[in-house]
């Protein structure tokens, strides 16, 4: 069974500065995909970004990008620029590339973000 | 991006109860949605999976009979709590599987509906 591993419970970021939260997964598949997904105090889960394994450019989405190492198995976020609207809890999520029937994400516990202002 | 909604926000019943709780796709049809319970400062767990028109699949140690799901149609998903009690007390939120524009499995992607807080006196 695949896992998901978010090592930093907690982490606090100046506004304005940059923020790296790091992901680590055990999987046995070689093609997979990875999503990071935003849980502010509301508590909507809201797509961050996504990465298919086998494409080996790291994805962006305006300030957030990753960094995808996969013979490392890691995963992680990096958040330019940080906003007081980016503090939240941030989720690592795995899945299987495997077709109908494997749609489900198996979860990091989190890391919570907190923006200093 | 895709909308997911999600009835009620909040609902507080007395112990024994049912409750009833909707997941609606807004703009898009979902054959497959999920339900998850998250507790305080904790992360998601999946319940089940429920795909339209068949029986839900439960995730190992959820109670069928419990937490019946009902996926009648292709933008709605019903969780019922049956004989509610404090333990089931949770944040229970569910998601809908959006097709992918680029089409293919794996480009479809999860959006989730803002949650449900259950309280059972």
């Amino acid at each position: 069974a695949q896992t998901v591993t978010q090592s930093q419970p907690e982490m606090s970021v100046q506004e304005a500065e940059t923020v790296t939260l790091s992901c680590t997964y055990d999987t046995s598949e070689s093609d997979y995909y990875l999503f990071w997904y935003k849980q502010p105090p509301s508590r909507q889960m809201i797509l961050v970004i996504r990465q298919e394994a086998y494409k080996q450019q790291n994805a962006t989405e305006n300030r957030f990008s990753v960094n995808f190492q996969k013979a490392a198995k890691s995963f992680s976020l990096k958040i330019s620029d940080s906003q007081l609207g980016d503090a939240a809890m941030y989720f690592c999520a795995y899945r299987t590339s495997w077709n109908f029937g494997n749609e489900k994400l198996t979860f990091g516990t989190g890391t919570r973000l907190t923006i200093i202002p | 991006g895709a909308v997911v909604s999600q009835h009620p926000s909040r609902v507080i019943c007395k112990s024994g109860t049912s409750v009833k709780i909707e997941c609606r796709s807004l703009d898009f049809q979902a054959t497959t949605m999920f339900w998850y319970r998250q507790f305080p400062k904790q992360s998601l767990m999946l319940m089940a999976t429920s795909n339209e028109g068949s029986k839900a699949t439960y995730e190992q140690g959820v109670e069928k009979d419990k937490f019946l799901i009902n996926h009648a149609s292709l933008t709605l998903s019903t969780l019922t709590v049956t004989s509610a009690h404090p333990e089931d007390s949770s944040f229970y939120i569910c998601s809908a599987l959006a097709p992918g524009t680029s089409g293919g499995a794996g480009t479809d992607t999860q959006y989730f509906g803002p949650g449900t807080r259950l309280t059972v006196l």
